[in-house]
């Protein structure tokens, strides 16, 4: 079946790395997405990972896949204030049409 | 035009009523999606759009119906809700089925 999972909490101080893992179930994904929501807004695009490929870098973002095991993970260098938000993983998975199975979202918290 | 509007941004409606939710974008995508987010959840599919056609609904109740006018819209129309259909309503669109996925940011919907 479809399953999506991340740990619910993260708390980093401000300028360290933080890492978001994420674990999905459905090998036949092709594509494999970062969202960020903020309060009260809707679900923003942060990268996407093909899921022939190991690594993707986007400046601050850094995206490693691991298919094998079925593990993806975010990686935030310097993580700022502004990085607080909930963070899902979403597998895509092609049924008829393209479905996203999201993960229960990392809600990520910045210490001073 | 790179964005994803929805209308109206909140909308308080009682059981009786019949409401409508706006979608649009100008980016000539042609896949369009409506998801609904409880709150503390991750957003879930509810329809597909497909160059204009209906590719899938998740198995949703009759009282919410669908239609995409044009390429550019896609509409959500309520009637008969009930309390705990009390969500925020996202809808995103991709280039093609199968391509990344962009939202908007979601009408906050309550029913009383």
């Amino acid at each position: 079946g479809e399953d999506v999972e991340q740990s619910l909490f993260l708390s980093v101080r401000e300028g360290d790395s933080s890492v978001i893992n994420c674990t999905y179930t459905d090998s036949s994904s092709t594509y494999l997405y970062w969202y960020k929501q903020e309060p009260g807004a809707g679900l923003q695009l942060l990268t996407y990972i093909f899921s022939n490929m190991d690594m993707k870098q986007d400046q601050r973002l850094t995206v490693l896949l691991n298919k094998k095991d079925k593990h993806l993970s975010l990686r935030i260098a310097d993580t700022q204030t502004g990085d607080s938000a909930i963070y899902f993983c979403a597998e895509s998975i092609i049924q008829g049409a393209q479905k996203l199975v999201f993960g229960q979202g990392t809600r990520l918290t910045i210490n001073p | 035009d790179t964005e994803v509007t929805q209308t109206p941004k909140h909308l308080v409606m009682g059981m009786t009523n019949k409401k409508s939710l706006k979608c649009e974008q100008h980016m000539g995508h042609r896949a369009m999606y409506w998801y609904k987010q409880k709150a503390k959840k991750p957003p879930e599919l509810m329809f597909v759009y497909s160059y204009e056609k209906l590719s899938i609904n998740e198995s949703v109740p009759s009282r919410f119906s669908p239609e995409c006018p044009n390429s550019s819209l896609l509409n959500l129309h309520l009637h008969a809700l009930q309390p705990e259909d009390s969500a925020l309503y996202l809808c995103a669109s991709s280039q093609s089925d199968g391509n990344e996925q962009f939202f908007g940011p979601g009408t906050r919907l309550t029913v009383l």
